[in-house]
């Protein structure tokens, strides 16, 4: 079946600008995250839906960054104002379930890498 | 805060050698322990997970021990392949919450 799709899988955008990324869950699945990849670092935490609520936004680094998921289905990650320090891959992750004691597995999609200019 | 730290890479070993990546971690409450592996040009997979103490994860040959007296999660394989090349990540999902906490990641180059 298919996985977590993300678009565009390259973002290349001027600093100040203004850029929306995608994300595609699995079908059926309550629970979106997103992460941030750094060259040479792990994923980061930013912010996780649970359907269409944002259940924790408290990876957000500032106010430029803001993410929604009116439909409790595709998820789009906006970002205002762009910094060349935003550099770096998005990647989006879904789960069919949240269990006490932690999360249930998720799916990770391809990622976006942006790159601010 | 909840964080992970795993031995730095790259690491490059020969066919057939024997796996170890160290993995500690610092957490309030008892998490779930993880580990993903992304290979060349694909996305994080999970590769292995344990949810409590002294449970082991195990798949495709790699095994890890949740072992809290030594807050680690070791991943070990008896013996790679040049296909385990990848990047492996260490993560934990603490126990009031879901989102997951990664390690810096540590290379693998398996040479035939």
């Amino acid at each position: 079946g298919a996985g977590v799709s993300q678009t565009p899988s390259n973002k290349v955008t001027e600093k100040g600008k203004y850029v929306e990324l995608r994300c595609d869950p699995i079908s059926g699945h309550t629970a979106l995250y997103w992460y941030r990849q750094s060259l040479g670092q792990g994923p980061e935490f930013l912010i996780y839906f649970q359907g269409t609520g944002a259940a924790d936004d408290s990876g957000l680094p500032n106010d430029r960054f803001f993410a929604v998921r009116p439909e409790g289905s595709v998820s789009t990650l906006k970002i205002q104002r762009t910094e060349r320090g935003d550099s770096a891959v998005y990647l989006c992750a879904s789960s069919s379930t949240v269990t006490s004691g932690g999360a249930g597995e998720q799916f990770f999609g391809p990622g976006t890498r942006l790159t601010v200019l | 805060g909840d964080s992970v730290t795993q031995m730095e890479g790259p690491v490059t070993l020969s066919e057939e050698a024997f796996l170890t990546i160290n993995c500690t971690y610092t957490a309030t409450g008892y998490p779930s322990l993880f580990w993903y592996v992304q290979y060349p040009g694909e996305g994080l997979q999970l590769l292995l997970k344990a949810t409590k103490a002294d449970d082991k994860g195990s798949n495709k040959g790699f095994e890890a021990t949740y072992r809290k007296e030594t807050t680690s999660f070791h991943l070990e394989k008896g013996s790679v392949q040049v296909s385990d090349s990848a990047v492996y990540f260490c993560a934990l999902s603490p126990n009031s919450g879901y989102a997951l906490n990664f390690g810096k990641g540590t290379s693998l180059l398996v040479t035939p």
